[in-house]
């Protein structure tokens, strides 16, 4: 079953720090582009960023480039991001999620997705 | 940037059609695809290049895309479809994804 399963999450202070984890299962994990989305309580889907199938090429959205860092490691079947200098408007649902078919360029529909884990920014 | 506008809630009785629409400028060259979210769980994907269904999604949901609108119809409507659903698009001029602000589906 191709499944993700994302940890990671928690409180923590503004200015602070926080790695998200994404581990995955199923299918062949290196072959494929790799997305963060996220969701803040009461709005919608939010892309955060992507990374290609050997971690060569990343993608940020505007509100978080320079701050948060998405990275893989193949070898352990794991997505992670890296989130720093957190702000408020960082609380959210973080979801992984899969590029849906393997493309050198990436194709960007997602399937699946994991079931998310809640970030929480506040003193 | 590139902006898709959804309303944010359609209602529909069992048994009768939704259609959920998507607006952009110039959608119809654009590869659309489709989410459903239910509180608490994954989002799901039901339609992906404009009109295609991933294997295990009924045939009640469909997609078409032209011009400046998208449309997500779901057929036959089930309590079950309640749902939160997103059209999603790749803005290739700034190498990013993005979602429209979602449609809340209920089912009366």
């Amino acid at each position: 079953e191709v499944q993700l399963v994302e940890s990671g999450g928690g409180l923590v202070q503004p200015g602070g720090s926080l790695r998200l984890s994404c581990a995955a299962s199923g299918f062949s994990f290196s072959s494929y582009w790799m997305h963060w989305v996220r969701q803040a309580p009461g709005k919608g889907l939010v892309w955060v960023s992507r990374i290609n199938s050997d971690g060569s090429t990343t993608n940020y959205a505007d509100s978080v480039k320079g701050r948060f860092t998405i990275s893989r490691d193949n070898a352990k079947d794991t997505l992670y991001l890296q989130m720093s200098s957190l702000r408020a408007e960082d609380t959210a649902v973080y979801y992984c999620a899969r590029d849906g078919a393997i493309q050198p360029r990436g194709v960007s529909w997602f399937a699946p997705w994991g079931q998310g884990t809640l970030v929480t920014v506040s003193s | 940037s590139y902006v898709l506008t959804q309303p944010p809630s359609v209602s529909v009785a069992p048994g009768q059609t939704a259609r959920i629409t998507c607006g952009g400028n110039n959608i119809g060259s654009e590869s659309v695809h489709w989410n459903q979210h239910k509180p608490g769980q994954a989002p799901v994907l039901v339609i992906y290049y404009d009109r295609d269904r991933p294997s295990g999604i009924p045939e009640r949901f469909s997609g078409s895309n032209s011009g400046n609108t998208a449309t997500l119809t779901i057929s036959r409507v089930e309590a079950g479809d309640e749902a939160d659903y997103y059209c999603q698009v790749w803005d290739s001029t700034r190498d990013r994804v993005v979602f429209g602000g979602g449609t809340k589906l209920s089912v009366l």
